[in-house]
């Protein structure tokens, strides 16, 4: 079974509107973190935003929030304002069960392409 | 400035060939990963090392080897025995904790065996 999915493949959102990505997870661990990541063309995996599985308050930074529902085990990321440089592959991750003899192993969904226009 | 160094960026072989890939972090962070990407994919773990001269096979570990002689350095070896080695391959670092850290990538090196 997948252990993070994203369901949209592909999305567009004009110039200066909100959009939100997809992401369900599954895991039996009580204590996880999920991750977002965003990759322009250029191929490097920039860090946008995370969310503790204890924490209360859905994470912000910026334009970047995340709409996490516990019980419905999605962390749906939201870019508010959206912007030409937005346009890249976004990709959410989880990490389960902190640090253990398994380590810390990041394990991605399959991405959604996000399409910025004007 | 402080990153993740990984080259070079595009690295072209013939079939039969082992290649090493680089990875250089000056994070001073003890845990290094080594991911790859195939197109239209989320990435895949390779290895992994949480401290010097320690690492673990991740989920696709089969044809390839790494080291961690020095805490900063994680070099990749994609050996003959990998059946579909074209990939893009990204490295990353973190710190290791009692919580839940991100991990930083590098600009990542496109492989290309022909």
């Amino acid at each position: 079974a997948q252990k993070i999915t994203q369901t949209q493949p592909g999305m567009f959102v004009q110039e200066k509107e909100a959009v939100t990505l997809d992401c369900t997870y599954d895991t039996s661990d009580q204590s996880y973190g999920l991750f977002w990541y965003k990759q322009p063309s250029s191929g490097e995996m920039i860090f946008l935003i995370y969310q503790g599985s204890y924490d209360e308050q859905n994470a912000t930074e910026g334009r970047y929030s995340l709409n996490f529902q516990k019980a419905r085990k999605s962390a749906n990321l939201v870019i508010s304002a959206s912007q030409l440089g937005d346009s890249a592959m976004y990709f959410c991750a989880m990490l389960e069960g902190g640090l253990t003899g398994g380590g810390n192993k990041l394990t991605f969904g399959t991405g959604t392409q996000l399409k910025v226009e004007l | 400035d402080g990153g993740i160094t990984q080259s070079p960026k595009y690295l072209f072989r013939k079939e039969g060939q082992n290649v090493t890939l680089s990875c250089e972090q000056n994070l001073n962070h003890d845990a290094m990963y080594w991911y790859r990407q195939d197109p239209g994919q989320g990435l895949r773990l390779i290895y992994y090392s949480q401290i010097v001269n320690d690492f673990q096979k991740g989920d696709i570990a089969e044809g390839y080897s790494v080291s961690r002689e020095k805490k900063e350095s994680f070099p990749l070896t994609v050996t003959s025995a990998q059946k579909n080695p074209t990939a893009f391959y990204l490295c990353a670092s973190s710190i290791v904790g009692g919580d839940f850290y991100e991990q930083y990538f590098g600009p990542g090196t496109r492989l290309t065996v022909t």
